[in-house]
């Protein structure tokens, strides 16, 4: 079946590194993204990563894929407070193209 | 550019009521449109998706119904609101179902059912 997990809340040191983690089920997603959540708001696409690839980097911004292990992650490198907001992770169903997303993770940024 | 709107922002209903909400896209032609629900648990749910005009999928049996009655325009209705129908609603466009198909999303409609 379609599942996508991430831990709920993270909380990090403004200047550190933050890295959220997410683990989907479906082997054959052959895209994985990351969406922004700021209170209120709707979700701002961040980045996303093909199936073939293990990594991309944008900016502060670095996605890892594992795909063996269906594991994905997003390092945030120099954690602003500006960064404070849920992160979701969604795959795609190959089938018929709909995202499945996470439960979001919850970064808080301390100064 | 490609904008996404949503209207209205927030809305408050007494339960019984009917509902209309309103997303529409610019900048763009034949978008696929979805809609989706955020409950106050988090979590995102795909309620409807279409792939052009009059075309609507229902993901999920509910108390909601979809409708595109232009090529950028997406409405969801209900006739009789339910308590269990509050939550933060969420429409989105991509550009068919090849490639990476990005979802964008509009800024989301904030409904509470007394």
């Amino acid at each position: 079946g379609e599942d996508v997990e991430q831990s709920l809340f993270l909380s990090v040191r403004e200047g550190d590194s933050s890295v959220i983690n997410c683990t989907y089920t479906d082997s054959s997603s052959t895209y994985l993204y990351w969406y922004k959540q700021e209170p209120g708001a709707g979700l701002q696409l961040l980045t996303y990563i093909f199936s073939n690839m293990d990594m991309k980097q944008d900016q502060r911004l670095t996605v890892l894929l594992n795909k063996k292990d269906k594991h994905l992650s997003l390092r945030i490198a120099d954690t602003q407070t500006g960064d404070s907001a849920i992160y979701f992770c969604a795959e795609r169903e190959p089938r018929r193209g709909k995202l499945i997303f996470g439960q979001g993770t919850e970064l808080s940024v301390k100064p | 550019s490609q904008t996404i709107h949503q209207w209205p922002a927030t809305l408050v209903q007494p339960v019984g009521s009917p509902l209309s909400l309103e997303c529409t896209v610019e900048g763009t032609s034949n978008p696929n449109l979805y809609w989706y629900r955020q409950a106050a648990g988090r979590g995102l749910q795909l309620l409807f998706y279409s792939v052009g005009i009059g075309q609507i999928s229902s993901e999920v049996p509910q108390n909601l119904s979809a409708s595109r009655p232009q090529d950028r325009q997406f409405i969801l209705s209900s006739k009789k609101l339910l308590l269990s129908d509050s939550g933060f609603y969420l429409c989105a466009w991509s550009m068919g179902l090849a490639g990476s198909n990005e979802q964008f999303f509009g800024p989301g409609t904030r409904l509470t059912v007394l």
